[in-house]
């Protein structure tokens, strides 16, 4: 079945470093993808999202990279803080369809 | 504060015992969602309600069942718990389906012995 995966499961960086997060997906059809950040004991929260007609997408710190031709998008994270320490979730779906695939998370801890 | 209000925060049930999984959102969004979030399995969508009035079953719909009671509240209802519904399950909000900045709640832990 189509799923979304990470490359890694935990990552650490030092503080004021950057940090990727990679994510792969299998469903061609998709193209809509969005990045979510769950602290600890909370409910995740949308970082950032990218549609299929684009290639990159920048925020406030973070970058999201999309290459179709792969099927793999990142999450640039810019000068890390402690406060990004968290698990970040990958999703896809066909914009306008209900349904979002979650991927299984990364866990980034940052090093002080 | 604007936002996804769950209760309660956290529930140990019996096998076989029910409850229901309360979700308000006080943001005017259409669409309401439920998921449960196990170990190394992502968040799954149990059933989301696309507006007041519909309910549609999500991936993992089997042991539970749902009310939107009105634009603000959507519910999630166990019947007959088992320990396979052990999970924390977020409730999540969006203005529009397809408009995919959803809203979560801070999610309820629920075990089932």
């Amino acid at each position: 079945g189509e799923s979304v995966g990470l490359h890694l499961p935990t990552l650490s960086v030092q503080e004021g470093d950057n940090s990727i997060i990679n994510c792969a997906y299998s469903n061609s059809a998709s193209d809509y993808f969005i990045w979510y950040k769950q602290e600890s004991g909370k409910g995740p929260q949308f970082i950032i999202d990218i549609r299929s007609n684009m290639d990159k997408r920048q925020g406030q710190r973070v970058t999201v990279l999309l290459n179709k031709t792969v099927k793999h998008l990142s999450l640039q994270i810019a000068a890390t803080q402690p406060g990004d320490s968290a698990v970040y979730f990958c999703a896809e779906s066909q914009f306008g369809n209900e349904k979002l695939t979650f991927g299984t998370g990364t866990r980034l801890t940052i090093i002080p | 504060n604007a936002g996804v209000t769950q209760t309660p925060k956290f529930q140990v049930l019996k096998t076989g015992q029910s409850m229901t999984l309360q979700c308000a959102q006080d943001m005017n969004h259409n669409s309401m969602y439920w998921y449960r979030q196990d170990p190394g399995m992502g968040l799954r969508l149990i059933y989301y309600s696309a507006s007041e009035g519909t309910t549609d079953k999500g991936e993992v719909p089997n042991g539970y069942n749902v009310s939107r009671l009105n634009k603000r509240e959507f519910s999630l209802r166990l019947e007959s718990a088992a320990p396979s519904q052990t999970s924390v399950y977020f409730c999540a909000s969006s203005a529009q389906t397809g408009i995919y900045g959803y809203t979560f709640g801070s999610g309820t832990r629920l075990t089932v012995v």
